[in-house]
């Protein structure tokens, strides 16, 4: 079956400009999480998602960061007014139930310039 | 609190050597660990989970882990490197218990692998 999506897969934007990024997880899947991947912090937990439950945004670093999920579908997550060290690739994961395995998406190679 | 140690950021082997990557665990509850695998330009790709069941954990690719308790290690083999295990990988490690969802990570090992 098909697997973790994610799009776009590049994204290059200039500093302070907001961006969206999507990620559509394995269809039946209900917990969706959003990691982020840089060189000098390595893979970080940003924001999870159970069902119709309040996310854990307990890993978002700043308010420019907001994620959103529609039931049991599609997220997104937007950070606003871009600064370069958030140049980073985003990686979303989803699993069958909370404490299941979380499957992967290729990821959002975001640079900020 | 969870944290993991990986130990080299960066491991060469001889094709068909022995390959261990190292990981050690810090978790106040027992842990559920893994090992993923990262090719290049791609998403993570889980090898294998330990789950409080057999300490010896198989998964793919004939890659193997330990859980030691008393050593808190969960490290990677496998008895023969090819060349497409050239990849970086991670161990991570969740909680058990309620709220046993995030993941986190250890910062990762390059492995090259020379023919």
């Amino acid at each position: 079956g098909a697997g973790v999506s994610q799009s776009p897969s590049n994204k290059v934007t200039e500093k302070g400009k907001d961006v969206e990024l999507r990620c559509d997880p394995i269809s039946g899947h209900t917990a969706l999480y959003w990691y982020r991947q840089s060189l000098g912090q390595g893979l970080e937990f940003l924001i999870y998602f159970q069902g119709n439950s309040a996310p854990d945004k307990s890993g978002l670093p700043s308010d420019r960061f907001s994620a959103e999920r529609t039931g049991e579908s599609v997220s997104t997550l937007t950070i606003q007014r871009t600064q370069q060290e958030d140049s980073a690739v985003y990686l979303c994961a989803s699993s069958l139930a909370r404490r299941d395995t979380q499957y992967f998406g290729p990821g959002t190679r975001l640079t900020v310039l | 609190a969870q944290s993991v140690t990986q130990l080299g950021s960066h491991v060469s082997v001889s094709e068909g050597a022995l390959v261990l990557l190292r990981c050690n665990y810090s978790s106040s509850v027992p842990p559920y660990l893994f090992w993923y695998v990262q090719y290049p330009n791609q998403g993570l790709q889980l090898l294998l989970k330990y789950t409080s069941a057999a300490t010896l954990v198989k998964g793919i690719n004939g890659f193997e882990a330990e859980f030691k308790k008393s050593e808190t290690s969960f490290h990677l083999t496998k008895p023969s490197a090819h060349m497409s295990d050239a990849a970086e990988y991670f161990c991570a490690v969740t909680r058990s218990g309620a709220g046993s969802y995030q993941l986190t990570f250890g910062k990762g090992t390059k492995l090259s692998v020379i023919p």
